[in-house]
């Protein structure tokens, strides 16, 4: 069965230092992924996405992923955090047949002055 | 460009009381519609999806229902709400053929008491 595994509920980091969110997923076909963000009481907004196109996808923020087949493994990374940046993360696969979404569990990003 | 609108923003109910929550989106034709429930610090679930006017699949057996009496309107109801109702609710859509980019709605914050 396909699923997403966020490897970290909490990641803290200071500002302007590296983000690293995790995301490690279980497809036996070549999976669509994205990653989500969420900032408290809001809907949902797309990062970036990967559709089998080029490995490394550079989405919007300064936020960019690599999706590493042989690791099985799709991180979102950031240079230099901010602090508008604190939000709730979300790893995403979509089925290929039905284009259903299935949602990691989140990572919670705190950015700390 | 193509919008997608849910009211209300927060809804208080009383268990046992009924709900309707409404989510319609402008710019597009014959877009597939979901729901998704998201509990308190967990992921999202979806709970309906829709590939046209009174076409919905549930994904979940549950206390809650879905209608789509219009192309572009979407709604989630209940006869008698819950406890365990309670949550963030979020509409989605996708262009008609389910393949390309979910893009969320603002969400509703339900809580029933």
């Amino acid at each position: 069965a396909q699923s997403v595994t966020q490897l970290d509920s909490h990641v803290s980091v200071s500002e302007g230092t590296p983000v690293l969110l995790r995301c490690n997923y279980s497809s036996s076909y070549s999976p669509s992924l994205f990653w989500y963000v969420q900032h408290p009481n809001k809907g949902l907004q797309l990062l970036l996405k990967y559709t089998s196109a080029a490995t490394l996808v550079k989405g919007i923020n300064g936020f960019e992923a690599e999706f590493k087949k042989s690791e099985t493994s799709f991180h979102l990374t950031k240079p230099s955090a901010h602090m508008s940046d604190a939000a709730e993360y979300f790893c995403v696969y979509r089925s290929g047949n039905t284009g259903k979404l299935i949602f990691g569990q989140g990572t919670t990003l705190q950015v700390k002055p | 460009s193509q919008t997608i609108h849910q009211w209300p923003a927060t809804l208080v109910q009383p268990v046992g009381s009924p709900l309707s929550l409404e989510c319609t989106v402008e710019g597009t034709s014959n877009p597939n519609l979901y729901w998704y429930r998201q509990a308190a610090g967990r992921g999202l679930q979806l709970l309906f999806y829709s590939i046209g006017i009174d076409q919905i699949s549930s994904e979940v057996p549950q206390n809650l229902s879905a209608s789509r009496p219009q192309d572009r309107q979407f709604i989630l109801s209940s006869k008698k709400l819950l406890l365990s109702d309670s949550g963030f609710y979020l509409c989605a859509w996708s262009d008609w053929d389910g393949k390309n980019i979910q893009y969320f709605g603002a969400g509703t914050r339900l809580s029933v008491l």
